[in-house]
């Protein structure tokens, strides 16, 4: 399967505690982005990378959330000192340009539980 | 990116033909159309995408009228597996990469 692959599926974690969810994009996509969904809700962009670096960040990603890239393939999504508002599923996606238009191609997604 | 309105549920049973209808009223003259779908805990995915008139692809037909305030994804002949959330976005990609989804429209299919 050459989707998008993201690890873990679920986690459940004490308030407090650090996170660290993968994602793992589609081989050879330069683009890679991180979006949070609460129940009930279409999915929020969160940040976006192009190949390493990381050009842009939501106002929805406070301090305690960090998005690595380090060599442009799988990304890395931290949460510390979680909090109970943190709860949500995190998806990932991963696009490669095409004109005119990209299409993102969405992972199976984290679900985060902050008890 | 153009704000999206689409009727938060809608019912069918298998076998019907399903209308969703999206209003973009202020949608910009790069803008394109495009529809995801998103089963109960999975991503959404990709369906289809327009600019004008219609398209269709093995999945679904988007009809979009001259005005392009509006569009209609029709799914034919409905299954029960088709149960799930159907986005609706429009943004040009050239400069604003990220999706922007609204809450979609919820499908039942019955049987």
């Amino acid at each position: 399967d050459t989707g998008v692959s993201q690890d873990p599926r679920h986690k459940i974690t004490k308030r407090g505690q650090n996170v660290t969810f993968r994602c793992d994009p589609i081989s050879e996509h330069n683009r890679l982005y991180w979006y949070r969904q609460t129940l009930g809700q279409g999915p929020e962009f969160l940040t976006y990378f192009q190949n390493e670096a990381q050009l842009e960040k939501s106002r929805l990603l406070s301090d305690r959330f960090s998005a690595e890239r380090p060599k442009g393939s799988f990304s890395t999504l931290e949460i510390q000192r979680t909090e109970q508002g943190d709860s949500a599923m995190y998806l990932c996606a991963s696009s490669e340009r095409e004109a005119p238009q990209e299409t993102q191609y969405f992972g199976p997604g984290t679900r985060l539980l902050v008890l | 990116l153009a704000k999206t309105t689409q009727p938060i549920s809608m019912d069918s049973y298998e076998g019907q033909e399903v209308n969703i209808t999206c209003s973009h009223n202020n949608i910009a003259t790069n803008d394109y159309i495009t529809w995801y779908q998103q089963f109960p805990s999975q991503g959404p995915r990709f369906i289809i995408q327009g600019y004008k008139t219609k398209v269709t692809n093995e999945v679904a037909s988007l009809f979009i009228p001259a005005d392009r305030k509006s569009s209609t994804l029709s799914l034919p002949r409905v299954s029960l597996s088709d149960t799930a959330v159907y986005y609706c976005l429009v943004g040009a990609m050239d400069s604003s990469y990220k999706l922007i989804f609204g809450s979609g429209t919820r499908l039942l299919v019955r049987p």
